[in-house]
């Protein structure tokens, strides 16, 4: 299973822009990549995901590296709902199976 | 209306009691699954079904005993618990191969 490599934690001004790293070098041609986040004490919710192209949507951006071994989401401007923990996800194409990591522990200060 | 709930919310109970949860969606989706969360926020998958059939059975204690009695529904069965089985337990949801939407977890204090 691939795996990703996260920050444990980071922290962002509020209004401003955030953002997450995350490594996936051992990343597989058809592995895509997905980011979810995790409000405290609620169930983990859907932002972005792609394979090759940034994805823009309107929670977040998608950029990720020619290479593919590495992604970045990108909150434009922070607010204090944002503050959570990030996941980023590699996905086999074909198969069901989510691979959680870690994740980075975002913190927004007023 | 909520898309993938869980019952109970909260589950206290005693080692070696026998209990389940239940997991409900209403967003017509195919494939739900079972992840355990554990004490250091760790998310792991346990099972998965598409379809009411089994597909994903990642390594747990045959304690754990998935059951789908349709689509729209993925209980969870466990024995004779453990104090590790402590944890939340989330219950997601997808479209087949996308999106998964997760409910709002299910926290076992197993004493």
């Amino acid at each position: 299973d691939a795996k990703t490599t996260q920050p444990n934690s980071m922290e962002s001004n509020e209004e401003e822009p955030v953002h997450l790293p995350c490594n996936h070098s051992t990343i597989s041609g058809t592995d895509y990549i997905h980011w979810y986040r995790q409000l405290p004490s609620q169930g983990p919710e859907y932002v972005i995901h792609g394979l090759t192209s940034n994805v823009n949507n309107r929670m977040a951006s998608l950029a990720i590296a020619e290479d593919r071994k590495s992604s970045t989401l990108i909150l434009h401007r922070a607010t204090l709902r944002d503050a959570a923990v990030y996941y980023c996800i590699l996905r086999e194409s074909g198969t069901y199976k989510y691979i959680f990591g870690t994740g980075t522990r975002l913190k927004v200060l007023a | 209306d909520t898309a993938v709930s869980q019952t109970p919310k909260y589950l206290v109970t005693q080692m070696g009691n026998d209990k389940s949860i239940k997991c409900e969606q209403n967003l017509g989706h195919d494939t739900m699954y079972w992840y355990k969360q554990d004490s250091k926020k760790f998310l792991k998958i346990m099972f998965s079904y598409n379809n009411k059939e089994l597909i994903i059975n990642e390594t747990v204690p045959n304690r754990f005993s998935p059951k789908s009695p349709d689509k729209a529904h993925l209980n969870l069965h466990i024995n004779s618990l453990e104090l590790g089985d402590s944890a939340v337990y989330f219950c997601a949801s997808s479209p087949s191969l996308q999106t998964q939407y997760f409910g709002p977890g299910t926290r076992l204090l197993v004493l």
